[in-house]
């Protein structure tokens, strides 16, 4: 199956500061990509919903201006957490989706980012 | 809206017993459905799908029907190994464009 990479898989940072996650499709075109937020021991929040060169759609409750997506290209998008705080310690996870027939049956997930503000 | 609702864990079992997890769904048209399963400390890989009514998905020994007439997804597996231990997400994708997941299910498969 196609290949989505996240990186990085782990990163801590302090209060204050800033942090981008990204996520590669590596093997085929990704016009979509997803943002998910998990908490512990929870199921997936959709974050937001970003296609190539466009602005991203936002999920009700997500703000915008801490959580800045960009879908520059069609194999990359990044998620930057502004002036991360403790409570945006979490595991975010991307999810690409292809553009055309078939391939639009089903997306496919990286494997993730553990981000732990201190 | 639509929605997943699948049965809470954490579901302990012995190795080689039948493992069933429940899923049912509410959902406008003709969704695709899936399971995903998230082992420790990783992101999701998708186990098994179907995209439309009566399919049968099928992985590794795992197995699920799409029933609309019950909007059911239960995952089945006839004999769990220890290795099968993980979480498993039932979820809908509604017009190739937005996923609706489960609350997760912890599966601990004992020795």
């Amino acid at each position: 199956g196609a290949v989505v990479s996240q990186h990085p898989s782990r990163v801590i940072c302090k209060s204050g500061t800033s942090v981008k996650i990204e996520c590669r499709s590596l093997d085929f075109q990704a016009t979509t990509m997803f943002w998910y937020r998990q908490f512990p021991k929870k199921s997936l929040m959709l974050m937001a919903t970003s296609n190539e060169g466009s602005k991203a759609t936002y999920e009700q409750g997500v703000e915008k201006d801490k959580f800045l997506i960009n879908h520059a290209s069609l194999t990359l998008s990044t998620l930057t957490v502004t002036s991360a705080h403790p409570e945006d310690s979490s595991f975010y996870i991307c999810s690409a989706r292809a553009g055309q027939g078939g391939s639009r049956t089903e997306a496919f997930f990286g494997q993730g980012t553990r981000l732990t503000v201190v | 809206g639509d929605s997943v609702t699948q049965m809470e864990g954490p579901v302990t079992l012995s190795e080689e017993a039948f493992l069933t997890i429940n899923c049912t769904y509410t959902a406008t048209g003709y969704p695709s459905l899936f399971w995903y399963v998230q082992y420790p400390g990783e992101g999701l890989q998708l186990l098994l799908k179907a995209t439309k009514a009566d399919d049968k998905g099928s992985n590794k020994g795992f197995e699920a029907t799409y029933r609309k007439e019950t909007t059911s997804f239960h995952l089945e597996k006839g004999s769990v190994q220890v290795s099968d231990s993980a979480v498993y997400f039932c979820a809908l994708w509604q017009n190739f464009n937005k996923f609706y997941f489960g609350s997760g299910t912890k599966l601990n498969v004992k020795p």
